[in-house]
C-alpha cells in the first residue's frame, strides 16, 4: 500500500464549479503538504503548500489539511477550463528529502 | 527569472544502451533532485546532489546515477536500458537556504522511450 493515496479520477466539471480534490496517507510524520498541477506534457507546477494542520487560501485555491484524519484537500473555486490539468499532492516529513506524491487526479473543466 | 530546463525533451533508446540527461536548474539554486514519474508508480525519487555531492538516494538500482558540476547544472545517466525504464524523468530545484524540501521547482521533464 502507497503511503499516499489519491483517486485518478477523471473528473468532469462544469465551469464555474467548485472542485474538491482529495487525498489520504498513512504516515503520521508528514507534516508538509503540497499541491502540484501538471499539464500534459509539462512538469508539476507548486501551487501551495501547508504545514501541518489548517487552512491555507490562495486566490481561488483553497488547501485544508486534517492531520488526525490523514486527510488533505485542495478546493478550487469559480473552476475555467485553463484548471483542466492532473492534481498531485506530496507530502514531506520533518527533515525529509523525497517528496512523497499521490498520483495524480486527473480534472477536466468543460465550458 | 528562468526556470528549470532540461535536455533532451524526448529520447527512444533501445534496450542495453544507455542513456544521460541534462538538468539546468533555476539560477541561484544549488539543490537538484531527479525523479521518475510512470503511470504505474506515479513519481518516485532517485537522488539530490547538493554543491557536487549526492546528499541523497532512493531506491533505484546502481544503473541510475548522477552527478553535478560547479555550475549546478546535473546530469543522470542510466546504463543498460531496460524496458521499464520508460518513463518521464523530472529534475527539480530548491531555492539555497530555503526552510526545507517543500518548495521544489519542476523542469518540463524529459520522456524516455526505450524499444
Amino acid at each position: 500500500q502507497k503511503e499516499v493515496e489519491q483517486d485518478p479520477g477523471p473528473l468532469s466539471v462544469p465551469e464555474g464549479a467548485i472542485v474538491s480534490l482529495n487525498c489520504t496517507y498513512s504516515n503520521s510524520a508528514f507534516q508538509y503538504f503540497m499541491w502540484y498541477r501538471q499539464y500534459s506534457r509539462k512538469g508539476p507546477e507548486l501551487l501551495m503548500y501547508t504545514y501541518s494542520s489548517g487552512n491555507k487560501e490562495d486566490g481561488r485555491f483553497t488547501a485544508q489539511v486534517d492531520k488526525s484524519s490523514k486527510y488533505i484537500s485542495l478546493f478550487i473555486r469559480d473552476s475555467q477550463p485553463s484548471d483542466s490539468a492532473t492534481y498531485l499532492c506530496a507530502m514531506l516529513p520533518n527533515s525529509g528529502y523525497a517528496l512523497n506524491f499521490g498520483k495524480g487526479t486527473s480534472l477536466l473543466v468543460t465550458p | 527569472k528562468a526556470g528549470v530546463t532540461q535536455t533532451p525533451r524526448y529520447l527512444i533508446k533501445t534496450r542495453g544502451q544507455q542513456v544521460t540527461l541534462s538538468c539546468s536548474p533555476i539560477s541561484g539554486h544549488r539543490s537538484v533532485s531527479w525523479y521518475q514519474q510512470t503511470p504505474g508508480q506515479g513519481l518516485q525519487f532517485l537522488f539530490e546532489y547538493f554543491s557536487e555531492t549526492q546528499r541523497n538516494k532512493g531506491n533505484f538500482p546502481g544503473r541510475f546515477s548522477g552527478r553535478q558540476f560547479s555550475n549546478s547544472r546535473s546530469e543522470m545517466n542510466v546504463s543498460t536500458l531496460e524496458l521499464g525504464d520508460s518513463a518521464l524523468y523530472l529534475c527539480a530545484s530548491r531555492p539555497s537556504g530555503s526552510s526545507g524540501y517543500n518548495e521544489q521547482f519542476f523542469g518540463p521533464g524529459t520522456r524516455l522511450t526505450v524499444l
